[in-house]
């Protein structure tokens, strides 16, 4: 199988700090991974593409500033929520998709709390 | 403007009957489209997908069909299992366009035992 994995699954933090969540491919090369976000009741919405060894691709209407995107190698991406504020409270989910393959396979979710 | 749609937002089926998801979309660059499982807090689980060059594609207890022409795909579980309770999503690329996936809303599955 294809297991990607989220650390940490749950945090909560303060307004203006910034938060790192991680993205691994276990078992397999991911030469792009994807940044997805889910409100309640709503589906995903992608936030970014990542390559390994080049800048991320933002969605339009995604801060680049803000929400920072780096994948330094083939099994790691991170995303670094920036001075994080109450309405980036969300559940952040990334996938991976395997060299030559088509089908993204997803992490289990970081669900962030901005107090 | 939603590229990609599931109108049923729910759906309610008896255990061991056909359970049938619609999906439609619009951008006819598409050419891949996959089927996801969603608990709660939980990320998707990919179920299975279907490439513009087929029109039916089986795995196990799924079905996925493909209507090109109408813009139109349905995913078919059956026999349905009460384990099958849970959110699914119909998801859409276009492998020229770099494999980003637009999802639809969602469509919530309760199978009544």
């Amino acid at each position: 199988g294809a297991v990607v994995s989220q650390h940490p699954s749950r945090v909560i933090c303060k307004s203006g700090t910034s938060v790192k969540i991680e993205c691994r491919s276990l078992d397999f090369q991911a030469t792009t991974m994807f940044w997805y976000r889910q409100f309640p009741k709503q589906s995903l919405m992608l936030m970014a593409t990542s390559n390994e060894g080049s800048k991320a691709t933002y969605e339009q209407g995604v801060e680049k500033d803000k929400f920072l995107i780096n994948h330094a190698s083939l099994t790691l991406s991170t995303l670094t929520v920036t001075s994080a504020h109450p309405e980036d409270s969300s559940f952040y989910i990334c996938s991976a998709i395997r060299a030559g393959l088509y089908e993204q396979y997803f992490g289990p979710g970081t669900r962030l709390t901005v107090t | 403007d939603q590229q990609v749609k599931q109108n049923s937002p729910s759906l309610s089926v008896q255990e061991g009957r056909i359970s049938i998801l619609n999906c439609d979309y619009t951008n006819s660059m598409f050419d891949y489209f996959l089927w996801y499982k969603k608990y709660p807090a939980e990320g998707p689980t990919f179920l299975i997908s279907i490439s513009s060059i087929k029109d039916k594609n089986e795995d196990g207890r799924f079905t996925v069909f493909l209507n090109k022409s109408a813009k139109h795909l349905s995913l078919h579980i059956v026999p349905s299992q009460p384990g099958d309770s849970a959110v699914y999503f119909c998801a859409a690329s276009a492998r020229a366009a770099g494999n980003k996936l637009t999802f639809g809303g969602g469509t919530r599955v309760l199978v009544k035992p």
